[in-house]
């Protein structure tokens, strides 16, 4: 059974570095099938693609975004880390982690349940 | 950038049809996902590439895309269908993933 689990601040204030982690479990990271991407959902807004992790570490990231962020994995730790610099209140949000299973898929098949990052000014 | 449109709402009654369009620029040589988001949950896949159905969700939920628009169909609606539904493409030109912006189903 594959899950998904979000963790990190619930609250953080504008310019600091967010850093959130998400623990998969049913699957492994190193599995050449696997990758997974970080989404985002501002309150009552829609679905924004941030980032993903290939198997083999290739990275890709939301073009208007990359100057801020950086996504790596633990593959023994089972954990995929995504970190924001300069956050700001805009970057409240709802943070998802997604499974894509497949070498040609695009398809977020698995997600976590999301965890809620308030940025205060 | 790539982008996708979607109607902001749709209504439809109970046992109607709900049609949901996903709209982009030749959008049919892409493969569109489709996933479902009531209040409070994470969003749950319901069609892939174009058609597709995982495991799980209902036949009465279909897809497909031609042209500039892609489908989203929900045959014999129920009051648990009421959610929000996104489109999503990769746009590979750009190495890009790509969310609609969502349509709100209301059952009346």
């Amino acid at each position: 059974q594959v899950t998904l689990k979000e963790s990190g601040p619930v609250l953080v204030k504008a310019t600091e570095t967010l850093t959130l982690t998400c623990t998969v479990s049913g699957f492994s990271l190193s599995d050449p099938r696997m990758s997974v991407s970080w989404i985002r959902q501002p309150p009552g807004k829609a679905l924004q693609w941030l980032a993903l992790i290939s198997s083999k570490g290739e990275k890709s990231y939301n073009t208007s975004m990359k100057s801020r962020l950086t996504i790596s994995k633990d593959t023994s730790k089972s954990q995929v880390v995504l970190t924001m610099i300069n956050v700001d209140p805009v970057d409240t949000a709802t943070y998802y982690c997604a499974q894509i299973e497949g070498e040609m898929s695009t398809t977020f098949e698995f997600w976590g349940q999301g965890t809620l990052v308030t940025v205060s000014s | 950038s790539y982008v996708l449109t979607q109607p902001p709402s749709v209504s439809v009654a109970p046992g109607q049809t709900a049609r949901i369009t996903c709209g982009g620029n030749n959008i049919e040589s892409k493969s569109v996902h489709w996933y479902q988001q009531k209040p409070g949950q994470a969003p749950v896949l319901v069609v892939y590439d174009d058609s597709d159905r995982p495991s799980g969700i209902p036949e009465r939920f279909s897809g497909s895309n031609s042209g500039n628009a892609a489908t989203l169909t929900v045959s014999r609606v129920e009051a648990g269908d009421e959610a929000d539904y996104y489109c999503q493409v990769w746009d590979g030109s750009r190495d890009q993933y790509v969310f609609g912006p969502g349509t709100e189903v209301t059952v009346l």
